[in-house]
Protein backbone atom coordinates (compact mmCIF):
# COMPACT_ATOMS: atom_id res chain seq x y z
CA UNK A 1 0.00 0.00 0.00
CA UNK A 2 1.33 3.47 -1.07
CA UNK A 3 2.71 5.69 1.67
CA UNK A 4 1.11 8.78 3.27
CA UNK A 5 1.87 11.99 4.50
CA UNK A 6 -0.19 14.41 7.28
CA UNK A 7 0.19 17.00 9.40
CA UNK A 8 1.00 16.12 12.46
CA UNK A 9 -1.37 18.41 14.60
CA UNK A 10 -3.79 20.79 13.41
CA UNK A 11 -6.21 23.69 15.00
CA UNK A 12 -9.78 24.73 14.16
CA UNK A 13 -12.43 27.16 15.56
CA UNK A 14 -15.62 25.50 16.43
CA UNK A 15 -18.07 25.94 13.80
CA UNK A 16 -15.56 26.57 10.73
CA UNK A 17 -14.54 24.00 8.46
CA UNK A 18 -11.73 22.10 8.99
CA UNK A 19 -9.67 20.67 6.18
CA UNK A 20 -7.16 17.81 6.78
CA UNK A 21 -4.22 17.41 3.79
CA UNK A 22 -2.75 14.01 2.96
CA UNK A 23 0.12 13.46 0.07
CA UNK A 24 0.22 10.31 -1.40
CA UNK A 25 2.29 10.64 -3.71
CA UNK A 26 3.40 6.93 -4.83
CA UNK A 27 -0.68 5.47 -5.08
CA UNK A 28 -1.49 3.25 -7.78
CA UNK A 29 -4.41 3.65 -9.78
CA UNK A 30 -5.95 0.49 -7.90
CA UNK A 31 -5.92 1.99 -4.53
CA UNK A 32 -8.73 3.60 -2.37
CA UNK A 33 -8.06 6.84 0.10
CA UNK A 34 -9.78 6.16 3.81
CA UNK A 35 -10.03 8.54 6.13
CA UNK A 36 -10.41 6.86 9.98
CA UNK A 37 -10.51 9.19 13.27
CA UNK A 38 -9.80 8.48 16.96
CA UNK A 39 -11.41 10.39 19.48
CA UNK A 40 -9.29 9.64 22.98
CA UNK A 41 -9.58 6.30 24.65
CA UNK A 42 -12.35 5.04 21.91
CA UNK A 43 -11.25 3.14 18.33
CA UNK A 44 -10.94 3.92 14.90
CA UNK A 45 -14.17 5.44 13.47
CA UNK A 46 -14.68 5.06 10.14
CA UNK A 47 -15.50 8.34 7.70
CA UNK A 48 -15.28 8.47 3.92
CA UNK A 49 -13.04 6.38 1.26
CA UNK A 50 -12.85 7.39 -2.41
CA UNK A 51 -11.07 6.08 -5.37
CA UNK A 52 -10.97 9.07 -7.45
CA UNK A 53 -14.52 11.46 -7.78
CA UNK A 54 -14.57 13.47 -4.91
CA UNK A 55 -16.90 11.68 -1.82
CA UNK A 56 -19.63 13.45 0.63
CA UNK A 57 -21.37 11.66 3.43
CA UNK A 58 -22.93 12.84 6.60
CA UNK A 59 -19.33 13.28 8.73
CA UNK A 60 -17.24 14.93 6.11
CA UNK A 61 -16.29 15.45 2.23
CA UNK A 62 -13.33 14.05 0.69
CA UNK A 63 -11.53 15.66 -2.39
CA UNK A 64 -9.27 14.06 -4.23
CA UNK A 65 -6.93 15.84 -6.74
CA UNK A 66 -7.18 14.74 -10.17
CA UNK A 67 -3.68 12.96 -10.27
CA UNK A 68 -4.56 11.30 -7.31
CA UNK A 69 -1.51 12.24 -5.33
CA UNK A 70 -3.47 13.95 -3.00
CA UNK A 71 -6.30 14.44 -1.07
CA UNK A 72 -8.46 16.92 2.11
CA UNK A 73 -10.89 15.96 4.47
CA UNK A 74 -13.50 18.44 5.30
CA UNK A 75 -15.41 18.90 8.07
CA UNK A 76 -18.01 21.22 7.11
CA UNK A 77 -18.65 22.85 10.51
CA UNK A 78 -16.48 21.33 13.51
CA UNK A 79 -17.52 21.06 16.99
CA UNK A 80 -15.69 20.65 19.95
CA UNK A 81 -16.37 16.37 19.44
CA UNK A 82 -14.58 16.05 16.28
CA UNK A 83 -11.46 16.80 17.99
CA UNK A 84 -9.50 13.37 17.52
CA UNK A 85 -6.51 12.39 15.42
CA UNK A 86 -7.50 11.87 11.80
CA UNK A 87 -5.98 8.98 9.85
CA UNK A 88 -5.69 9.04 5.95
CA UNK A 89 -5.14 5.52 4.33
CA UNK A 90 -3.92 4.27 1.35
CA UNK A 91 -5.42 0.68 0.86
CA UNK A 92 -5.76 -1.58 -2.31
CA UNK A 93 -9.40 -2.14 -2.77
CA UNK A 94 -8.73 -5.97 -2.86
CA UNK A 95 -7.13 -6.56 0.36
CA UNK A 96 -7.93 -5.82 3.61
CA UNK A 97 -4.95 -4.58 5.94
CA UNK A 98 -5.53 -0.85 6.96
CA UNK A 99 -1.92 0.21 7.34
CA UNK A 100 -2.07 3.44 10.17
CA UNK A 101 0.58 5.70 10.32
CA UNK A 102 0.69 8.34 13.02
CA UNK A 103 -2.49 10.82 11.85
CA UNK A 104 -3.11 14.31 12.16
CA UNK A 105 -4.18 15.47 15.73
CA UNK A 106 -6.90 17.70 14.89
CA UNK A 107 -7.99 20.00 17.73
CA UNK A 108 -11.26 22.12 17.55
CA UNK A 109 -11.15 25.20 20.01
CA UNK A 110 -14.14 27.22 21.37
CA UNK B 1 -27.04 -1.67 14.93
CA UNK B 2 -24.98 -2.62 18.12
CA UNK B 3 -21.45 -2.11 17.73
CA UNK B 4 -18.62 -4.05 18.02
CA UNK B 5 -18.19 -5.32 21.72
CA UNK B 6 -15.02 -6.06 23.73
CA UNK B 7 -14.05 -7.47 26.99
CA UNK B 8 -12.36 -6.69 29.40
CA UNK B 9 -12.28 -2.57 28.78
CA UNK B 10 -8.89 -3.16 30.96
CA UNK B 11 -6.55 -5.70 32.14
CA UNK B 12 -3.53 -5.25 34.67
CA UNK B 13 -1.51 -8.58 34.69
CA UNK B 14 2.35 -9.08 35.82
CA UNK B 15 4.63 -10.18 33.25
CA UNK B 16 4.79 -14.20 31.90
CA UNK B 17 0.95 -14.52 33.13
CA UNK B 18 -1.38 -15.22 30.33
CA UNK B 19 -4.69 -13.51 29.56
CA UNK B 20 -7.20 -13.40 27.10
CA UNK B 21 -9.80 -10.85 25.43
CA UNK B 22 -12.62 -11.55 23.88
CA UNK B 23 -14.58 -9.94 20.52
CA UNK B 24 -18.27 -9.87 19.62
CA UNK B 25 -18.31 -8.18 15.67
CA UNK B 26 -21.09 -7.01 14.35
CA UNK B 27 -23.96 -8.92 13.35
CA UNK B 28 -23.40 -10.39 9.94
CA UNK B 29 -19.98 -9.36 9.61
CA UNK B 30 -17.80 -11.98 8.61
CA UNK B 31 -14.72 -10.88 8.38
CA UNK B 32 -13.12 -10.17 11.92
CA UNK B 33 -9.58 -8.28 12.68
CA UNK B 34 -7.72 -7.76 15.89
CA UNK B 35 -5.34 -4.91 16.12
CA UNK B 36 -2.62 -3.72 18.46
CA UNK B 37 -2.12 -0.26 19.61
CA UNK B 38 1.16 0.65 21.44
CA UNK B 39 0.91 4.56 22.82
CA UNK B 40 1.45 6.93 20.94
CA UNK B 41 1.59 5.06 17.32
CA UNK B 42 -1.71 3.91 15.15
CA UNK B 43 -3.30 0.66 14.61
CA UNK B 44 -1.06 -2.52 14.03
CA UNK B 45 -2.92 -5.27 12.22
CA UNK B 46 -2.21 -8.78 14.14
CA UNK B 47 -4.37 -11.45 12.46
CA UNK B 48 -7.47 -11.42 9.99
CA UNK B 49 -10.37 -13.72 10.22
CA UNK B 50 -12.67 -14.24 7.21
CA UNK B 51 -15.59 -16.86 8.59
CA UNK B 52 -13.71 -19.08 10.54
CA UNK B 53 -10.68 -19.04 8.36
CA UNK B 54 -7.42 -17.37 9.48
CA UNK B 55 -6.49 -14.69 6.24
CA UNK B 56 -3.54 -12.90 7.43
CA UNK B 57 -1.71 -13.46 10.42
CA UNK B 58 1.78 -12.38 9.15
CA UNK B 59 2.43 -9.95 11.92
CA UNK B 60 1.42 -11.69 14.84
CA UNK B 61 4.17 -12.64 17.32
CA UNK B 62 3.36 -16.44 17.45
CA UNK B 63 5.18 -17.81 20.23
CA UNK B 64 3.07 -16.35 22.84
CA UNK B 65 0.22 -14.69 20.75
CA UNK B 66 -3.19 -16.85 19.14
CA UNK B 67 -6.40 -16.76 18.16
CA UNK B 68 -9.51 -18.45 17.28
CA UNK B 69 -12.88 -17.25 15.81
CA UNK B 70 -15.70 -20.40 16.93
CA UNK B 71 -18.81 -20.71 14.62
CA UNK B 72 -17.42 -17.74 12.55
CA UNK B 73 -18.60 -14.89 15.11
CA UNK B 74 -17.02 -14.54 18.52
CA UNK B 75 -13.38 -14.51 18.79
CA UNK B 76 -10.79 -14.31 21.12
CA UNK B 77 -7.48 -13.53 21.50
CA UNK B 78 -4.60 -14.57 24.10
CA UNK B 79 -1.36 -14.15 24.62
CA UNK B 80 0.62 -16.72 26.72
CA UNK B 81 3.21 -15.70 28.59
CA UNK B 82 3.11 -11.99 28.45
CA UNK B 83 5.85 -9.67 28.40
CA UNK B 84 6.52 -6.19 29.01
CA UNK B 85 6.12 -4.70 25.60
CA UNK B 86 2.91 -6.48 24.89
CA UNK B 87 1.38 -3.21 26.86
CA UNK B 88 -1.16 -1.75 24.23
CA UNK B 89 -4.89 -1.56 23.67
CA UNK B 90 -6.17 -4.44 21.60
CA UNK B 91 -8.65 -3.71 19.22
CA UNK B 92 -11.33 -5.83 17.60
CA UNK B 93 -12.89 -4.80 14.39
CA UNK B 94 -15.41 -6.36 11.99
CA UNK B 95 -16.77 -5.38 8.13
CA UNK B 96 -19.40 -7.04 6.43
CA UNK B 97 -16.52 -8.50 3.77
CA UNK B 98 -12.87 -7.76 2.75
CA UNK B 99 -14.00 -4.58 0.50
CA UNK B 100 -15.91 -2.94 3.48
CA UNK B 101 -15.47 -0.72 5.73
CA UNK B 102 -13.82 -1.85 9.17
CA UNK B 103 -15.75 -1.18 12.22
CA UNK B 104 -13.36 -0.56 15.68
CA UNK B 105 -15.03 -1.50 19.36
CA UNK B 106 -13.48 0.30 22.17
CA UNK B 107 -10.40 -1.98 22.65
CA UNK B 108 -8.72 -3.71 25.57
CA UNK B 109 -6.67 -1.62 27.83
CA UNK B 110 -3.85 -3.96 28.67
CA UNK B 111 -1.23 -2.97 31.15
CA UNK B 112 2.06 -5.48 32.22
CA UNK B 113 3.57 -4.80 35.21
Amino acid sequence: DAKTTQPPSMDCAEGRAANLPCNHSTISGNEYVYWYRQIHSQGPQYIIHGLKNNETNEMASLIITEDRKSSTLILPHATLRDTAVYYCIVKVSSGSRLTFGEGTQLTVNP
Amino acid sequence: EAGVAQSPRYKIIEKRQSVAFWCNPISGHATLYWYQQILGQGPKLLIQFQNNGVVDDSQLPKDRFSAERLKGVDSTLKIQPAKLEDSAVYLCASSKGTYQPQHFGDGTRLSIL
